[in-house]
C-alpha cells in the first residue's frame, strides 16, 4: 500500500532562512508527486508536481522539490523564506490506481 | 470564481442526524474525489468517480456513507446517523482525464466543516 510520511510536524524559521521539508512515500512503481499547501484560512492549493523528466521541480513563489528515486524522497525547499509562507505544507504520491495519498503535513511557521 | 465549490461550508448537526454536502466540480472535470481531514492530519481519502461511476471506495467510508454523482457533474456525500467521531472537514476534488499525466493532479475545494454535537 502506498504511504508517505513527512518528517518534521512542526517548523519555525526567521524569514530569509532557508528552508527544506522532508518527504518520503513508500511505493515501487511509477509515481506522480506533488506538494500542496494550505494558508490560513484558504483551502489545499498545489504548489508543485513532478511527473518525469528532470528530477529537480520548480513551483510557484520560489519553491522547488527533488524527486530522489534511489531514496524514495522528494523534498520541498526554498531558499529564503517569507513571513508570507506561513501554511501547512503537505505531500502526496499518486502511484498506481486512482487515490492521492497525502502525509500528515508540516506547519510551518515563519517569524517576521 | 470557477473552482471547486463545496456547500455548506460549514454544518453543525446532533448526533444520529443525517447530513448531505454538496460539490460541484471544475466544469469538465469529469475525475471527482471526496476526502476527509482532521486536525492535524492529511486529507484522507474517501471516495472517486469518474464521470457517474464511483470506482473506488475507501474502507473508511462505512455502511453510513454513501456518495453518489448521478449525471456525472456534482456530487453529493451523506452521512446517516452521525456520530461524533464524524466531526473532520471534507473535501472534494476534481481533476480531468486526458492523455497524458495531467488527470492526476487533484484541485480541492474550499471544504465542509462537519461538527457532531
Amino acid at each position: 500500500a502506498q504511504s508517505v510520511s513527512q518528517h518534521n510536524h512542526h517548523v519555525i524559521l526567521s524569514e530569509a532562512a532557508s528552508l527544506e521539508l522532508g518527504c518520503n512515500y513508500s511505493y515501487g512503481g511509477t509515481v506522480n508527486l506533488f506538494w500542496y499547501v494550505q494558508y490560513p484560512g484558504q483551502h489545499l492549493q498545489l504548489l508543485l508536481k513532478y511527473f518525469s523528466g528532470d528530477p529537480l521541480v520548480k513551483g510557484i513563489k520560489g519553491f522547488e522539490a527533488e524527486f530522489i528515486k534511489s531514496k524514495f524522497s522528494f523534498n520541498l525547499r526554498k531558499p529564503s523564506v517569507q513571513w508570507s509562507d506561513t501554511a501547512e505544507y503537505f505531500c502526496a504520491v499518486r502511484g498506481g490506481g486512482f487515490k492521492t495519498i497525502f502525509g500528515a503535513g508540516t506547519r510551518l511557521f515563519v517569524k517576521a | 470564481d470557477t473552482g471547486v465549490s463545496q456547500d455548506p461550508r460549514h454544518k453543525i448537526t446532533k448526533r444520529g442526524q443525517n447530513v448531505t454536502f454538496r460539490c460541484d466540480p471544475i466544469s469538465e472535470h469529469n475525475r471527482l474525489y471526496w476526502y476527509r481531514q482532521t486536525l492535524g492530519q492529511g486529507p484522507e481519502f474517501l471516495t472517486y468517480f469518474q464521470n457517474e461511476a464511483q470506482l473506488e471506495k475507501s474502507r473508511l467510508l462505512s455502511d453510513r456513507f454513501s456518495a453518489e454523482r448521478p449525471k456525472g457533474s456534482f456530487s453529493t456525500l451523506e452521512i446517516q446517523r452521525t456520530e461524533q467521531g464524524d466531526s473532520a472537514m471534507y473535501l472534494c476534488a476534481s481533476s480531468l482525464a486526458g492523455t497524458d499525466h495531467s488527470g492526476n493532479t487533484i484541485y480541492f475545494g474550499e471544504g465542509s466543516w462537519l461538527t457532531v454535537v
